[in-house]
């Protein structure tokens, strides 16, 4: 299986700042990689596809990058609604694998 | 509104089974390949199981192989996971989740997910 590693796990952001979370993969994913967004209590959330599109009114602050084996998420400016748990999605080689998760959490 | 609505979950003892249900409404449920995702408390995302739009292909996590059956009715816009010898680590919220495309093994993303249904497995 594909193993993908997020970091960091967790990170302290105030509003305003530019956030990056990564995800490498093991091996090779081309451009198949997904992010999401969840909130305690709530469903994920689809944010990014194919590694850097975005997902139909998601804000555009968000937005991703990378191909192969090493993957960017970034919000330009973080907004209060951002603050929540992150994750990545391989699906190029089943089974489909997620990272560990990025909480982002109020400075 | 795309909506998916999870029911069956509860608590359960080591070994016995349960069965999943997820009510999918808002889109064509036959057009695509559905999941079940599963999130233990205070943990990750792990996969469980994908089903194709037709049934033809099916795919399992190795934790639960052999165990959970995935199944739809698109004639009922349903999902479905017979969950056997039911063990302690399956306890978890599990959610149906809709796919991009057609083939659950297709190399797109989990488009919509639903809120869950909890399973507790406990003596």
């Amino acid at each position: 299986d594909i193993q993908m590693t997020q970091s960091p796990s967790s990170l302290s952001a105030s509003v305003g700042d530019r956030v990056t979370i990564t995800c490498r993969a093991s091996q090779s994913i081309s451009s198949y990689l997904s992010w999401y967004q969840q909130k305690p209590g709530k469903a994920p959330r689809l944010l990014i596809y194919a590694a850097s599109s975005l997902q139909s009114g998601v804000p555009s602050r968000f937005s991703g990058s990378g191909s192969g084996t090493d993957f960017t998420l970034t919000i330009s400016s973080l907004q209060p609604e951002d603050f929540a748990t992150y994750y990545c999605l391989q699906t190029y080689s089943p089974p489909p694998t997620f990272g560990q998760g990025t909480k982002v959490e109020i400075k | 509104e795309v909506q998916l609505v999870e029911s069956g979950g509860g608590l359960v003892q080591p070994g016995r089974s349960l069965r999943l249900s997820c009510a999918a409404s808002g889109f064509t449920f036959d057009d695509y390949a559905m999941h079940w995702v599963r999130q233990a408390p205070g943990k990750g995302l792990e996969w469980v199981s994908g089903i194709s739009w037709n049934s033809g292909s099916i795919g399992y996590a190795d934790s639960v192989k052999g165990r959970f059956t995935i199944s739809r009715d698109n004639a009922k816009n349903s999902l479905y996971l017979q969950m056997n010898s039911l063990r302690n680590e399956d306890t978890a919220l599990y959610s149906c989740v809709k796919h991009r495309s057609s083939g659950w093994s297709h190399p797109d993303a989990f488009h919509i997910w639903g809120q869950g249904t909890m399973v507790t497995v406990s003596s």
